[in-house]
């Protein structure tokens, strides 16, 4: 089962414009992921954040974490066309033998 | 190998039949995952390998489905007498060299008619 919802579902936005995509998770974490998928096929990892850490960069992607929360947001900035995609978070909780939860997910549409 | 390969790349198979689905981690990691996508239930785990062990199937939907992994590298997940509600992405990852980050492969996707 899924641990947690993604906002919005969907998200259209102009190319040279920001992204920010939610998550919500429901237990305790180690660790919080985000990958990015194109065409219902692998997953490509983007960035791994730490329980103890609240905010992440990586290139144009920071995302944040609120553990009191249970929350993450991950923003893309001066988007792309080739990052229109969906976008997952998934979560490594605490004492789930390392397996990943997965949130519903964000499908991105970049309008050039 | 450079990344997570998956194989085939697509199966069709008829209502019944059995099917196995093979992958290949990245050379070294000791631990590997099975996890299935399909539109109604979104992405799933299934099993986890470390090593040749499994300590963790709670995943699996019945036992129908069953997976092994030899010599600490390729894993087989096998569906005995297939159903219409298995057609799915299955996609595997695997993790290692101490990283808590899981890497996948490009998927199976596997249409039972």
């Amino acid at each position: 089962s899924q641990q947690g919802e993604e906002d919005p579902q969907a998200l259209s936005i102009q190319e040279g414009e920001n992204a920010t995509m939610n998550c919500s998770y429901k237990t305790s974490i180690n660790n919080l992921q985000w990958y990015r998928q194109n065409s219902g096929r692998g997953l490509v990892h983007l960035i791994l954040i730490r329980s103890n850490e609240r905010e992440k960069h990586s290139g144009r992607l920071r995302v944040t974490l609120d553990t009191s929360k249970k929350s993450s947001s991950l923003l893309i900035t001066a988007s792309r066309a080739a990052d229109t995609a969906s976008y997952f978070c998934a979560t490594d909780a605490i004492g789930g033998n390392e397996k990943l939860t997965f949130g519903t997910g964000t499908r991105l549409t970049i309008i050039p | 190998g450079a990344g997570v390969s998956q194989s085939p790349s697509n199966k069709v198979t008829e209502k019944g039949k059995d099917v196995e689905l093979r992958c290949d981690p990245i050379s070294g990691h000791t631990a590997l995952y099975w996890y299935r996508q399909s539109l109604g239930q979104g992405l799933e785990f299934l099993i986890y390998f470390q090593g040749n062990s499994a300590p963790d199937k709670s995943g699996l939907p019945s036992d129908r489905f069953s997976a092994e992994r030899t010599g600490g590298s390729v894993s087989t997940l096998t569906i005995q007498r297939t159903q219409q509600e298995d057609s799915a992405v299955y996609l595997c990852a695997s993790k290692g060299g101490g990283a808590d980050t899981q890497y996948f492969g490009p998927g199976t996707r596997l249409t039972v008619l």
